[in-house]
């Protein structure tokens, strides 16, 4: 079983500021992979970032990099030069030996101030 | 342009009554999945397939039917037998790749209310 904890139910940042979305997992699976998804207001889910368990390095795309680190099981998300458009619920799932099988937390806020 | 379309995009439901929400998806996937969502919450997996004529039951199945006939279709049912089926379902869609790293491409969700 896998369980995802985001403990910022809400985050406020200045725009063009970089901030940190915070995200921790736990998991049996060997091979496990992370996501994040931003919802905006409007309820669709765009996917962001992908890291697996077994990459060298953090993952970047864009404005979105990944602070992984697997000894502590986190994954948190940086977005760098925060825009307006960037406010809505991010989620970070992860998926593991149970094909396709997404498990969500809570998410977070995030609200961009001009 | 290749996407997941989900219809309709709110829909109410009675008391006894059956509904059915569409999903159709031209990005030639192999694997579907339907999620709810509870306002705040994070999605719930119901039902997943891998393949046509094929699908297995997620975290929160009990109330829901699905079907696969067609890879490009799935179809979910949300019967009588879900007690509270007010939430707002999301459809997905992903290739079979190597597991665990494919993302999961989304729709833009069905709100379904009681009447």
């Amino acid at each position: 079983a896998q369980k995802i904890t985001q403990t910022q139910p809400g985050m406020f940042v200045q725009e063009k500021e970089a901030v940190t979305l915070d995200c921790t997992y736990d998991t049996s699976d060997p091979s496990y992979g992370l996501f994040w998804y931003k919802q905006p207001s409007s309820g669709e889910m765009i996917f962001l970032i992908y890291q697996g368990s077994y990459d060298q390095q953090n993952a970047t795309e864009g404005r979105y990099s990944l602070n992984f680190q697997k000894a502590r099981k986190s994954a948190n998300l940086v977005i760098s030069a925060s825009q307006l458009g960037d406010s809505a619920m991010y989620f970070c799932p992860t998926v593991g030996t149970s094909y396709g099988k997404l498990t969500f937390g809570q998410g977070t806020i995030l609200t961009v101030h001009p | 342009d290749g996407g997941i379309t989900q219809s309709p995009k709110y829909l109410f439901r009675k008391e006894g009554q059956n509904v059915t929400l569409s999903c159709e998806q031209n990005l030639n996937h192999d694997a579907m999945y339907w999620y709810r969502q509870d306002p705040g919450q994070g999605l719930r997996l119901i039902y997943y397939s891998q393949i046509v004529n094929d699908f297995q039951k997620g975290d929160i199945a009990e109330g829901y039917s699905v079907s696969r006939e067609k890879k490009e279709s799935f179809p979910l049912t949300v019967t009588s037998a879900q007690k509270n089926p007010t939430a707002f379902y999301l459809c997905a869609s992903s290739s079979l790749g190597r597991v665990g790293n494919q993302p999961q491409h989304f729709g833009d969700g069905t709100r379904l209310s009681i009447l």
